[in-house]
């Protein structure tokens, strides 16, 4: 299997500007997971699906941030405007239940200028 | 809320060494632990996962322990090689909806 996929993995763009990350999880895994990782906070988990379904966005910093998946192969994650603040590594896992070990990808690299 | 703690932020030790990386959470009540080491400008790869049913967990060199009433993992890595230099992190499972918390992490740098 090829793992989590995720593109692009990097993205420069100017504040204001709309960005969308994309992730294709493992064939077969039920659950998908968004994070966000910065020097300052570490690791933290944006939102998770489980069958499609989002089952917690506690984690999703304000309405900029949103996230979809239409079927079980694709999700994305959209900030709509983008800030500097905005700037981190995203990543996305997935795994086979939403208890069970989780399986990241390389990480999308975001730079807000 | 959980929270995750892994002191120190760094070590440095000499190749051959057996060590011990410390992680504490704050909520007992967990579902399971995960251990993950993530190289520099990469993901995070999964290298053990403790249920909480469970006391500890092996893979080659690498022995996690659990003890939930005190809020504490270990991970311990024997005979310590340069290729074990990365960012290992301690994440827990807590929660209706099982989500995972992060510890920050602690860089390894094992010196031949």
């Amino acid at each position: 299997d090829a793992g989590v996929i995720q593109s692009p993995r990097h993205e420069v763009t100017e504040m204001g500007q709309e960005v969308t990350l994309r992730c294709k999880p493992i064939s077969g895994h039920n659950s998908l997971f968004w994070y966000r990782q910065t020097m300052m906070r570490g690791l933290e988990l944006l939102i998770y699906f489980n069958n499609n379904v989002p089952i917690d966005d506690s984690g999703m910093p304000e309405d900029r941030f949103s996230a979809k998946m239409p079927n079980a192969s694709f999700s994305t994650l959209k900030i709509q405007p983008s800030e500097p603040r905005d700037s981190a590594v995203y990543f996305c896992a997935s795994s086979l239940e939403r208890t069970d070990t989780q399986y990241f990808g390389p990480g999308t690299r975001l730079t807000v200028l | 809320k959980q929270e995750v703690t892994q002191i120190p932020a760094a070590l440095s030790v000499p190749e051959g060494e057996n060590l011990v990386l410390n992680c504490s959470f704050t909520d007992s009540a967990i579902y399971n632990l995960q251990w993950f080491r993530q190289d520099p400008g990469k993901g995070l790869t999964s290298l053990l996962l403790i249920q909480s049913s469970q006391r500890e967990q092996t893979s080659g060199r690498l022995n996690a322990s659990l003890d939930k009433s005190s809020g504490r993992s270990t991970l311990y890595i024997a005979a310590s090689q340069p290729g074990d230099s990365a960012t290992y992190l301690c994440a827990v499972s807590t929660g209706a909806n099982s989500k995972l918390t992060f510890g920050k992490g602690i860089t390894l740098s094992v010196r031949p």
